[in-house]
């Protein structure tokens, strides 16, 4: 079982629609949890990060994290097609050597106009 | 602010030929460095990471490896390359546990 299991997708939403994107993990000593969004054929870029359950927002973007059940989740209200990207969630433990992080396998999200 | 840098963008290959991908870091000091390999539509795979000069950890075995001579210099080599070498390489760096910050790639097809 891989310790961090992200919606495959593909998803496919008209503009201006809420946008849900969820991971579940398994390994209890993830305290820091990241979203990533990439764009075809460039590098990840880091969209949100948090450390604490509940809800932090930035602009249209929402990150929730629930640690008594091990999911977190990405909202993006009021879609537009330049959302239209892979997200990967990501999410790291302070004692993890090389400060590796975990990484979900992405959800490609596609917005209509 | 930092900036990280990776080159070439594009490599075409021939299957046995040499390798070598070059990362480097602006405006950071001893950061941790990462090699990444990403299949088409398909997720991050960590090859190699460093948090320091001359110290690299190898997560998967397989036909590269990995070099750092310099603070913020992350050098991906091969020997002789493999059809299934072919793939995105990201090279990352942090400065802790908290996030990771990515490059724009290289993409490397090998014929």
């Amino acid at each position: 079982q891989k310790e961090v299991e992200q919606d495959p997708g593909p998803l496919s939403v008209p503009e201006g629609a809420i946008v849900s994107l969820n991971c579940t993990y398994s390994n209890s000593a993830f305290q820091y949890f990241m979203w990533y969004r990439q764009y075809s054929r460039k590098g990840p870029e880091l969209l949100m990060y948090t450390y604490s359950s509940g809800n932090k927002e930035d602009g249209r973007f929402t990150a929730q994290v629930d640690k008594s059940s091990k999911y977190i989740s990405l909202f993006i209200r009021d879609s537009q097609p330049s959302d239209s990207a892979t997200y990967l969630c990501a999410m790291s433990a302070r004692e993890t050597s090389g400060s590796r992080l975990t990484f979900g396998e992405g959800t490609q999200l596609t917005v209509n106009p | 602010s930092q900036t990280i840098h990776q080159w070439p963008a594009t490599l075409v290959q021939p299957v046995g030929s040499p390798l070598s991908l070059e990362c480097t870091v602006e405006g950071t000091s001893n950061p941790n460095l990462y090699w990444y390999r990403q299949a088409a539509g398909r997720g991050l795979q960590l090859l190699f990471y460093s948090v320091g000069i001359g110290q690299i950890s190898s997560e998967v075995p397989q036909n590269l490896s990995a070099s750092r001579p310099q603070d913020r210099q992350f050098i991906l080599s091969s020997k002789k390359l493999l059809l299934s070498d072919s793939g995105f390489y990201l090279c990352a760096w942090s400065a802790g546990f908290e996030t990771q910050y990515f490059g724009p790639g290289t993409r490397l097809l090998v014929l």
